[in-house]
């Protein structure tokens, strides 16, 4: 059974900062993950998506990784303003049960200014 | 392009109660799926509607029920409502070709609060 987490739970950091946040996975037959972002008591907004096949993705100042072998994918979040402050969540479809998404719980960032 | 549209935004039941929730999926799109969100977790899979059928179904009573319609637009129909079923209840949408969930676009959500 697929199992996602995500560490830290919270993050706290000063504006400017470059920071980098952890997801893990169990198995690693994916097609994709996807890592998201969530405002408070808001939907989700996806922010990049990596197939199986590739090593990682770009958008702006965000970066996402995948290493299928190893079960894990960073998020790394250049010059960091009050504005990335969200919780963020990855999440991995996985090859066995294709049609849904298996979550992490969130990391909860905080920018200060 | 509207993307991804939820009602109601909010909502308040009473345990026992019904509630129907509504989703209307980005333009074309052919696949809804739902999950349910509670405070301070991640999204759970409640089930996904493709052709109008039920494609899969995540760990969830049969309380819950669901509706694909042939303009793909959905409905979420939870029966007797528990405490426990207060959360956030995000629809998201995608093409499903192939049999393969390709990147899904979210919803705003309905706020459901049971008391």
């Amino acid at each position: 059974k697929q199992e996602v987490t995500q560490i830290p739970a919270a993050l706290s950091v000063p504006e400017g900062e470059n920071l980098v946040l952890n997801c893990s996975f169990t198995d690693s037959a994916i097609y994709n993950l996807q890592w998201f972002r969530q405002d408070p008591g808001k939907g989700l907004t996806s922010l990049l998506l990596i197939q199986s096949s590739q090593r990682e993705q770009t958008s702006g100042r965000l970066n996402a990784s995948l290493d299928k072998s190893s079960g894990r994918s960073t998020l790394y979040i250049a010059a960091s303003q009050p504005g990335d402050s969200a919780t963020y969540l990855c999440a991995v479809a996985p090859r066995d049960s294709n049609y849904q998404l298996i979550w992490g719980a969130g990391t909860k960032l905080i920018i200060k200014p | 392009d509207a993307g991804v549209t939820q009602s109601p935004t909010h909502l308040i039941k009473t345990r026992g109660q019904q509630v129907t929730l509504r989703c209307s999926p980005k333009s074309g799109h052919d696949t809804v799926s739902w999950y349910q969100q509670a405070l301070g977790q991640g999204p759970q899979f409640i089930f996904q509607y493709y052709e109008e059928e039920e494609r899969q179904r995540g760990n969830f009573p049969d309380r819950f029920s669901g509706h694909q319609f042939p303009n793909y637009s959905s409905e979420l129909n939870v029966n007797a409502l528990l405490l426990g079923d207060s959360a956030l209840y995000l629809c998201a949408s995608s093409l499903g070709l192939a049999g393969r969930l390709y990147e899904q676009y979210f919803g705003p959500g309905t706020r459901l609060t049971v008391t």
